[in-house]
């Protein structure tokens, strides 16, 4: 079974440029997650979708972030403008369905510095 | 509001040494916890859960005990092997919300020969 699939793996760009990461989940799951992991922190939940529906944005810097679950399969994530505080590796992940004991799977996740 | 602390790290064993890292939470109601592992140049992946009071989650001769009483979730195991070197991460998801988790900052193990 193939696993989570995100790219890019690095980026690079500078500040005030704008940056897209592609993910796509495990076939068949519902649920997918994006998380932002800043160097020496556990990652922490950007948005999370069911299909294609938006379940919780809350923590989603929404005046320079924005990502989209169009067909409810795979989804992208962007960044515009960029700021030096957004380096860090940002992280798809995907689970069956939606419930607070399901297990999540990750992907490798997209490390982006911003200069 | 909900969250996790786990140990400081880096943790330097040598092979065969115990392991424990603690980890405790905060939460409203009865959180599921984890823990998650990043070995290097790969993703995090789940090596155990426990989804209620007192169950014990156990992988690859890892194992944690959901206490309650002292909001715990420590990750032990007996005799670490060099192979066990990554990145801990102790995790929780509120039974109230959405499945999403809540991470702590990580701990480092690194295991010498």
């Amino acid at each position: 079974e193939a696993g989570v699939a995100q790219s890019p793996r690095y980026k690079i760009i500078e500040k005030r440029q704008s940056v897209a990461f592609w993910c796509n989940p495990i076939s068949g799951h519902a649920t997918l997650y994006w998380y932002q992991q800043i160097l020496g922190q556990g990652p922490k939940l950007l948005i999370q979708f069911q299909n294609n529906g938006v379940v919780d944005d809350s923590q989603l810097p929404k005046d320079r972030f924005s990502a989209e679950r169009l067909k409810g399969v795979d989804s992208t994530l962007k960044i515009q403008p960029a700021k030096l505080e957004d380096s860090a590796v940002y992280l798809c992940a995907s689970s069956l369905e939606l419930a607070g004991n399901n297990e999540q799977f990750f992907g490798p996740g997209t490390r982006l510095t911003v200069l | 509001g909900n969250s996790v602390t786990q140990m400081e790290g880096p943790v330097t064993l040598s092979e065969e040494a115990f392991l424990t890292i603690n980890c405790t939470y905060t939460a409203t109601g009865y959180p599921s916890l984890f823990w998650y592992v990043q070995y290097p140049g790969e993703g995090l992946q789940l090596l155990l859960k426990a989804t209620k009071a007192d169950d014990k989650g156990s992988n690859k001769g890892f194992e944690a005990t959901y206490r309650k009483e002292t909001t715990s979730f420590h990750l032990e195991k007996g005799s670490v092997q060099v192979s066990d070197s990554a990145v801990y991460f102790c995790a929780l998801s509120d039974r109230g919300s959405q499945g999403n988790l809540i991470f702590g900052k990580g701990t480092k193990l690194s295991v010498k020969p």
